[in-house]
C-alpha cells in the first residue's frame, strides 16, 4: 500500500529565507506525486504535481519540487519565503494515477517570522 | 481552472440529526468524486469514492449506513451524515475528477465543510 511520510510536523523560517519541506513516499510503481497547501479553515490548493518527465517541477507561488526516485523523495522548495506562505503543506501520492484517490502525508505546518 | 464547490461551508447540528453536504463541479462533468475527512491537526483520510450512477465505494472502517453518498448527476454528489454524533465533528472535503480515462488528469478539491455536532 502507498504511504507518504512528512518527517517535519512544524517548521519555522524567517521571511526571505529559503525553505525545504521533506516528503518521502512508498509506492511500487510510477508515483503520481502532489503538493497541496491549506490555509486555516480552507480547502486544498494544488501547488504542483509530478507525473513523469523532468524531475524538477515548477509550481505556483514560486514553489518547486524535485522527484528523486533513488531516495523515494519529492521535496518542496522555495528560495525566498513570504509571510503569506504560512500554512499547512501536504504531500500526496495517487494510488494508480492522477485522478484516483490520494494518500496524504500528515502535513507540515509552516510558520514564518519577521 | 476547474472549480468545485461545497455547501454548506459550515454547519452546526444537534446530536441525532442528519446533515447533508453537497459537492458540485461547476465547470466540468465529474464522473468520479471523492469524499475525505480531516480531523483537527490531522491529515485527510479518504472516506469513499463516488461514481455517477452507481453505489459508492467505502474505505475500510467507514460506515456506509451512517455516511450516505449519492452521486445522482455528473455535477453533484451529496454526503449525508445520518444520526450525527459529536465524534462526527470534522472537516469534510470533496474532490472531483473529470474521469479516469486520462491518467494525466488530476482531481480538484472543494473548499470543505466544517461540521460541528453538539
Amino acid at each position: 500500500a502507498q504511504s507518504v511520510t512528512q518527517p517535519d510536523i512544524h517548521i519555522t523560517v524567517s521571511e526571505g529565507a529559503s525553505l525545504e519541506l521533506r516528503c518521502n513516499y512508498s509506492y511500487g510503481a510510477t508515483p503520481y506525486l502532489f503538493w497541496y497547501v491549506q490555509s486555516p479553515g480552507q480547502g486544498l490548493q494544488l501547488l504542483l504535481k509530478y507525473f513523469s518527465g523532468d524531475t524538477l517541477v515548477q509550481g505556483i507561488k514560486g514553489f518547486e519540487a524535485e522527484f528523486k526516485r533513488s531516495q523515494s523523495s519529492f521535496n518542496l522548495r522555495k528560495p525566498s519565503v513570504h509571510w503569506s506562505d504560512a500554512a499547512e503543506y501536504f504531500c500526496a501520492v495517487g494510488r494508480n494515477s492522477g485522478n484516483t484517490p490520494l494518500v496524504f502525508g500528515k502535513g507540515t505546518r509552516l510558520s514564518v517570522i519577521a | 481552472g476547474a472549480v468545485v464547490s461545497q455547501h454548506p461551508s459550515w454547519v452546526i447540528c444537534k446530536s441525532g440529526t442528519s446533515v447533508k453536504i453537497e459537492c458540485r463541479s461547476l465547470d466540468f462533468q465529474a464522473t468520479t468524486m471523492f469524499w475525505y475527512r480531516q480531523f483537527p491537526k490531522q491529515s485527510l483520510m479518504l472516506m469513499a469514492t463516488s461514481n455517477e450512477g452507481s453505489k459508492a465505494t467505502y474505505e475500510q472502517g467507514v460506515e456506509k449506513d451512517k455516511f450516505l453518498i449519492n452521486h445522482a448527476s455528473l455535477t453533484l454528489s451529496t454526503l449525508t451524515v445520518t444520526s450525527a454524533h459529536p465524534e462526527d465533528s470534522s472537516f469534510y472535503i470533496c474532490s472531483a475528477t473529470p474521469g479516469l480515462a486520462d491518467i494525466q488528469e488530476t482531481q480538484y478539491f472543494g473548499p470543505g465543510t466544517r461540521l460541528l455536532v453538539l
